[in-house]
């Protein structure tokens, strides 16, 4: 099965600043991943499909890039609303998964 | 509207089995597969599996192997969620959800969660 390593666990930054979060699989999913934003209480929101296409409704501010195994997203300049853990998903193979997550902090 | 309906909050003794429940509306069912995610308190997703209410066509991550059971019911439009010889390791909520993505109409729908708590 496929299995997903994000880093760094813990980014902490501040409003402005740029981020970039990574994922790495253990063997190609060609550009099949997503990416998730989580806040605290709630369910997960869709931020980005097929590794580098938002979501309608997802700000230019993001962007995420890669294929194969390795993946980052990041963020140009963190606004209040972007702190929350991030997740990237493989769709390429079943069954899926779901990376560890990152989480984006006020520095 | 779309909208999933869990069930309950569940607490169940370890060793014990759960049913989750989560009832579609707004859509039709048959369209979209239903995929199953947990998370325990504090931790990240876990991806549990993915069922197609059209043909029955499941996949299970390989943890859950030999006690997940996922079902569909197209009359009742409801997806369940079975798993058995419950530890603590298990207490997470779990999510019914249609993840696909554009041009698909659905793509991020989420149900409420479910809670399961496993204690002695």
């Amino acid at each position: 099965e496929i299995v997903l390593t994000q880093s760094p666990a813990t980014l902490s930054l501040s409003p402005g600043q740029r981020a970039t979060l990574f994922c790495r699989a253990n063997e190609s999913v060609s550009t099949y991943l997503a990416w998730y934003q989580q806040k605290a209480g709630q369910a997960p929101r869709l931020l980005m499909y097929d590794a580098s296409t938002r979501v309608p409704g997802t700000p230019a501010r993001f962007a995420g890039r890669g294929s194969g195994t390795d993946f980052s997203l990041s963020i140009s300049s963190l606004e209040p609303e972007d702190f929350a853990v991030y997740y990237c998903q493989q769709r390429s193979k079943w069954p899926l998964a779901f990376g560890g997550g990152t989480k984006v902090e006020i520095k | 509207q779309v909208h999933l309906m869990q069930s309950e909050a569940e607490v169940k003794e370890p060793g014990a089995s759960v049913k989750v429940s989560c009832e579609a509306s707004g859509y039709t069912f048959t369209s979209y597969g239903i995929t199953w995610v947990r998370q325990a308190p504090g931790q990240g997703l876990e991806w549990v599996g993915w069922v197609d209410p059209n043909n029955g066509d499941k996949h299970y991550a390989q943890k859950f192997q030999g006690r997940l059971t996922m079902t569909t019911d197209t009359f009742a439009v409801t997806a369940s969620l079975e798993l058995t010889s419950l530890t603590s390791d298990d207490t997470a909520m779990y999510y019914c959800a249609i993840l696909t993505k554009p041009p698909a109409e659905l793509y991020d729908s989420w149900g409420q969660g479910t809670l399961v708590t496993v204690s002695s």
